[in-house]
């Protein structure tokens, strides 16, 4: 059973700064890895997807890492700004009829 | 936007109810995932459905249950609700087809809370 894991829980941060998000997973058999944002109360937004077959993929200020062999990846934010606080998932895609499996989240706080 | 569409946005229901909550899919996706995400917790699968039949389940009782329409929206259904059914539920659709299988795309959830 895909057991998936984010570090830290919470994190708060002044504007500017740049952060590291870690996703972990204990079963590396994955078709993907995918990053979402989640704002309070709302539904799911896909920032970026990483295929079993790649390393990483950037978006903007958003670059994700996925190291299957020892289960993990990382969700790198660059300049963070206010905008950016929000709850972030991290999801494996690890089934043929693609059954997605969900950290708890990081919740994150940039403040001005 | 994703397309997805879910409804209603909010929902009240008390301790034994049933209820239904409903999801159309973006355009030319055949398959609707749902998955239950309590406050704080991340989301968890309930069902998928491919063409109208249940294609996986997670770890929920026979009480979820689900349907999908040949238009492919679909509806998700609990019966004797209980107070810790309270959470949003998100539905997700894709294209179950190669690599696109596990491209999900999210609505915006509807919150049911059970009183």
């Amino acid at each position: 059973k895909q057991e998936v894991t984010q570090i830290p829980a919470a994190l708060s941060v002044p504007e500017g700064e740049n952060l590291v998000l870690n996703c972990s997973f204990t079963d590396s058999a994955i078709y993907n890895l995918q990053w979402f944002r989640q704002d309070p109360g709302k539904g799911l937004t896909s920032l970026l997807l990483i295929q079993s077959s790649q390393r990483e993929q950037t978006s903007g200020r958003l670059n994700a890492s996925l190291d299957k062999s020892s289960g993990r990846s990382t969700l790198y934010i660059a300049a963070s700004q206010p905008g950016d606080s929000a709850t972030y998932l991290c999801s494996l895609g690890g089934t043929s009829y693609g059954k997605l499996t969900f950290g708890q989240g990081t919740i994150l706080t940039v403040h001005p | 936007e994703t397309g997805v569409t879910q409804s209603p946005t909010h929902l009240i229901k008390t301790r034994g109810q049933q209820v239904t909550l409903r999801c159309s899919s973006q355009s030319g996706h055949n398959t609707v995932s749902w998955y239950q995400q309590a406050l704080g917790q991340g989301p968890q699968f309930i069902f998928q459905y491919y063409r109208e039949e249940e294609n996986g389940r997670g770890n929920f009782p026979p009480r979820f249950s689900g349907l999908q329409f040949p238009n492919y929206s679909s509806e998700l259904n609990v019966n004797a609700l209980e107070l810790d059914d309270s959470a949003l539920y998100l539905c997700a659709s894709s294209l179950q087809t190669g690599v696109a299988k596990n491209i999900q795309y999210f609505g915006a959830g509807t919150r049911l809370s059970v009183l």
